[in-house]
Formats: C-alpha cells, sequence, structure tokens
C-alpha cells in the first residue's frame, strides 16, 4: 500500500461549491504540506503542518483552508471553489529529522472547477 | 529569498540521444538540499535524487547522472543515450532550512524522446 494517499482522485466541481481534498500517510511523520501544481509554475506552498497544533500559511493559502485531524492526516478545503483554483494538488510528508529534509509525495488530486 | 530556475521550458530529442536538463538555484542559507522529481504524464512525482550543500559529488545512477557545481550554483541532470519513457516533466527543487522547510520548485523541463 501506499505511504501517502490523496482522496479523490479525479473531482469536477461547480464554481462556488465547497470541496474538501483528503490526505492520509502511514509514515510516522509529523511534517505534512498541500503544495498546488499549475501548468508551467511547478509546486507552490499552500498549507503546511508540524504537528496537529501547529498549522502554517504557504505562499497561495487565500482560498483554502486546512484542518490536521490526526498525525496521520490533513485534509485541504476550498470553501467556495473558483475556476482559477483548478490545478493538481499534491500532499506531501517529512519527518522532520531526516537529513535531507526529504518530503514523500502523494499521488496528486486533479481538481477542475467548471 | 530562494529561487530555482530550470530555464529551458521543453526540449525535444530522439531517442539515442544524450540530454542535459539545466538547473541554477539562489539560497542565501549554507546549508541547503538539492532534489530531481520526475512527473511522468500520469501526473505523480517521481523521487530521483536529493543532494545536501556539502557533497560536491557527481553521481551516476545508470543513465542518469548528476553534476553539482556549487560555484555556479547548478546541479544540471543529464540523461544517456535517452529513452522514450523517459519523456516527463523534469523538476529540480531547493530545500529551504528553518522555517516551513519546503521545497522550492523551479518551472519544470518538459522531455520529449521522439523514436
Amino acid at each position: 500500500d501506499a505511504d501517502v494517499t490523496q482522496t479523490p482522485r479525479n473531482r469536477i466541481t461547480k464554481t462556488g461549491k465547497r470541496i474538501m481534498l483528503e490526505c492520509s500517510q502511514t509514515k510516522g511523520h509529523d511534517r505534512m504540506y498541500w503544495y498546488r501544481q499549475d501548468p508551467g509554475l511547478g509546486l507552490q506552498l499552500i498549507y503546511y503542518s508540524f504537528d496537529v497544533k501547529d498549522i502554517n500559511k504557504g505562499e497561495i493559502s487565500d482560498g483554502y483552508s486546512v484542518s490536521r485531524q490526526a498525525q496521520a492526516k490533513f485534509s485541504l478545503s476550498l470553501e467556495s471553489a473558483i475556476p482559477n483554483q483548478t490545478a493538481l494538488y499534491f500532499c506531501a510528508t517529512s519527518s522532520g529529522t531526516d537529513y535531507y529534509n526529504e518530503q514523500f509525495f502523494g499521488p496528486g488530486t486533479r481538481l477542475t472547477v467548471l | 529569498a530562494q529561487k530555482v530556475t530550470q530555464a529551458q521550458t521543453e526540449i525535444s530529442v530522439v531517442e539515442k540521444e544524450d540530454v542535459t536538463l539545466d538547473c541554477v538555484y539562489e539560497t542565501r542559507d549554507t546549508t541547503y538540499y538539492l532534489f530531481w522529481y520526475k512527473q511522468p504524464p500520469s501526473g505523480e512525482l517521481v523521487f530521483l535524487i536529493r543532494r545536501n550543500s556539502f557533497d560536491e559529488q557527481n553521481e551516476i545512477s545508470g543513465r542518469y547522472s548528476w553534476n553539482f557545481q556549487k560555484s555556479t550554483s547548478s546541479f544540471n541532470f543529464t540523461i544517456t543515450a535517452s529513452q522514450v519513457v523517459d519523456s516527463a516533466v523534469y523538476f529540480c527543487a531547493l530545500s529551504e532550512v528553518g522555517g516551513s522547510e519546503k521545497l522550492v520548485f523551479g518551472k519544470g523541463t518538459k522531455l520529449t524522446v521522439n523514436p
């Protein structure tokens, strides 16, 4: 089984709808991240969490919120989706103690907002 | 601020050609980490290599090799004898030390290997 899973893998929704993307990990890592990938722009950080009680905004947090329900779960919500939030969303985890600060990525969620 | 530049937006080669993907980074940190990821058309990110700022040894893994040069702030990636399966978008990334310790990604280079 994959160490970092994301659900759903694909989602089409309409403008104004609330949507939640979920991320679960079995790596036992404390740190979790949400990134967004737009075509030609690489990945940008939306939110990150170093533990259940520590949640921080990234570069592009406007229009998003997150919830860290447990060490293993980190959800990203779009309260009122808009078309320019159409993108590929990645969740990532890291231990915080790894020498390389290596992050482990989920398979991605492809979100389309009509 | 940290920045990663991949100046080559798209590269197209014929199978068996060698190809080098360029990556130039900017950071004020003396300790940092560099990564390369491959993103095939299916969309997932595949980890290829990591390197810390104190280790300038070049690395070879099969047909892949990496050239890390701190003097020019570059971490270039070469594929020898390219194959169609190498077609993908390749990302170079820099790990921030302290703060969020996020990964700062370049915009990626789309490599197309034609048969």
